[in-house]
This record gives structure tokens, sequence and C-alpha cells, in this order.
């Protein structure tokens, strides 16, 4: 069967840096996508991997090893703001996507 | 621009009824997506549709049905609610199958 996992809920500090991990088990393999929810708001795009190593927009980097299944969103001096839930998406070889239940991060003063 | 709309934003519905959730985008994007929220759960795939006039099943279509008439619109239809499908319902589209998804604000919607 297919699944992606992904830590429950992950606490850290604002300032700080968190790493969030994904790993996945697709019939196939299109790409990663990585999104922000918000409570009670929809998912926003955070970033796509398809080749291996780092994607860096500005505070926020993910990084892909495809022959290991692995996937990380990395999140630097963290804000307030980015306390929110965070999901890996993996696109399988229907160009379907694949969902994590979410990472839920809080951040604390 | 308003990008991709869902109405209505919640609704309680009583089991047996019917009721049709609405979806449009003015991107132009090819495709377009219905996904159920459950909490603990990840996004599950209702029913998509790759371009206007074609549909297809995703995870989850027991229950759903939909159509994509135009390029815009992508409604979601409940025959005969039933109370499994209380749930938090997002229409998403994307330019291509495999770019990125935008997503409606979601249909909160509560079977009794």
């Amino acid at each position: 069967g297919q699944n992606i996992d992904q830590p429950t809920e992950m606490t850290a500090t604002e300032g700080a840096i968190v790493q969030i991990n994904c790993t996945y088990q697709t019939s196939g393999f299109n790409g990663l996508f990585w999104y922000q929810q918000h409570a009670g708001e929809a998912p926003t795009f955070l970033s796509y991997n398809v080749l291996d190593g780092l994607e860096e927009k500005g505070r926020f980097s993910s990084f892909l090893s495809r022959s290991k299944g692995y996937s990380y969103l990395l999140l630097k001096e963290l804000q307030m703001k980015d306390s929110a839930s965070y999901l890996c998406a993996v696109m399988d070889s229907n160009y379907q996507l694949i969902w994590g239940a979410g990472t839920k991060l809080i951040i604390k003063p | 621009t308003a990008g991709i709309t869902q109405a209505p934003t919640s609704q309680i519905l009583a089991a047996g009824r019917s009721m049709t959730l609405r979806c449009t985008q003015d991107m132009r994007h090819n495709a377009m997506y219905w996904y159920r929220q459950d909490l603990g759960l990840g996004l599950r795939l209702i029913h998509y549709s790759n371009t206007a006039g074609t549909t297809g099943k995703g995870e989850v279509p027991d229950g759903y049905s939909v159509s994509r008439a135009n390029t815009d619109d992508f409604p979601l239809t409940l025959a005969s609610a039933v109370p499994s499908q209380t749930s938090v319902y997002f229409c998403a589209s994307s330019a291509e199958p495999n770019t990125e998804a935008f997503f409606g604000q979601g249909t909160r919607l509560t079977v009794v």
C-alpha cells in the first residue's frame, strides 16, 4: 500500500530552527510537495521537489532523497505565524497526490 | 482575482438528503479535485478531473458524484447523505495534474 509518515506534532521556540521529516512509500514517484495549513484555513503551497537535494526559498527549505524515500522541511528563524500544520504529499505514478496526516507545529515565545 | 471559490462555507444536512457543493475557479486551470479532510487523517481524494469533460475516481468516491461541464466549475454531489460524510471538503485546482494545487476555503459539512 501507499503510505506517508510524518510526526503528529512538534514544538519549537520563536527564532529557532525546526526540521519536519516525511518518509514515504508509494507506487511510483513524480514529485513531493509541502503545504502549510493554518487552523481552519485551506492548505497553501510551500515547495516542490522532484530531484534529490535541497531547495531553498527564503526561511523555508525542503530536501529530498528519493533512494531513501525521505524528505524534510526546514524552517529557520521561526516566527509565531509559522504555527500551523505542515502537510507532506507525494505524487504517485498516476499523478495522484498521496497526503500525509500533517505535522502540527507549535511555536512558543 | 478570486482564485478558487467554494459554496457554501458550512452546512448542516439531514441524513438521507442530497446536496451539491459548488466549486468555481477563474485561473483557467485544467485539473480540479475534491478532497475531504478528517481529523488525524491526510487529505483524501474523492474525485478529480484532469480536463473539462473528463472525471475520475479518487481514493474515497463512494456516495459522491461530480461533473465537469466546463473549465471553471466542478460541483460535488452527495446523493443521499450519511453521518460518515461529516467532514471538511476542499476543492482544489492546478494548471496541470503535476503542478502546484490551489485550494478553496473549504466547506464544513455536518450530516445529522
